[in-house]
């Protein structure tokens, strides 16, 4: 088993940029959530993804869009970057209650 | 206030030391008690899973959570310099949709 896997692992970009983060959960789980973990912070919850649908976000602007496809993998947009997006990604697949997390994509806006 | 909260420390430790890792929370609705263990830029991993009240053990850990006091704890026995890491709580309901709140998280230092 693969676990969750996520691409890519490091990225810079510049202020204003549009970037496109991507991710495939573990086999078996079909519900796709994203957070964003600044440094020394706990991650904070952007958005869930269950049947190629956006079923709950957190306090997030709309320029945080997401994608599931029909394999369940996901991908997480954020356009129009700010100095304040630079952070560790970070994508979880889960069962109902139990959460597993990828590796993060560290992304730098410069 | 915060859903959950959680000192952040940092907590340093000799080896062999049993270490105590505590979160407090104010939605009386978690029935979802985690903790994830992370290491310097990786993503977390799910060390224990527990739901509702009472105490999970696995290991050198092992979970409790207070329900009444809103008060979860991980305890880490035997600690060694490997456990050195950033330790995440976190809990979710079904009233919150199976959004995870998570805290800070507490830094970890065992000292050889």
């Amino acid at each position: 088993d693969a676990g969750v896997t996520q691409s890519p692992t490091h990225l810079i970009k510049t202020r204003g940029q549009q970037v496109t983060l991507r991710c495939s959960p573990k086999s078996g789980h079909d519900t796709v959530s994203w957070y964003q973990q600044a440094l020394g912070q706990g991650p904070q919850f952007i958005f869930q993804y269950y049947e190629e649908e956006e079923r709950q976000r957190g306090n997030f602007p709309d320029r945080f869009s997401g994608h599931q496809f029909p394999n369940y993998s996901s991908e997480l947009n954020v356009n129009a970057l700010l100095l304040g997006d630079s952070a560790l990604y970070l994508c979880a697949s889960s069962t109902r209650y139990e959460q597993y997390f990828g590796p993060g994509t560290r992304l730098t806006v410069t | 206030q915060k859903e959950v909260e959680q000192d952040p420390g940092p907590l340093s430790v000799p080896e062999g030391a049993i270490v105590s890792l505590n979160c407090t929370y104010s939605n009386s609705a978690f029935q979802y008690f985690m903790w994830y263990r992370q290491y310097s830029r990786k993503g977390p991993e799910l060390l224990m899973y527990t739901y509702s009240s009472g105490n999970k053990e696995d290991g050198r850990f092992t979970a409790q959570v207070d329900k009444s006091s809103k008060y979860i704890s991980l305890f880490i026995r035997d600690s060694q310099p490997s456990d050195s890491a950033t330790y995440l709580c976190a809990m979710s309901s079904a009233n919150t949709g199976n959004q995870f709140y998570f805290g800070t998280g507490t830094s970890l230092t065992v000292i050889p």
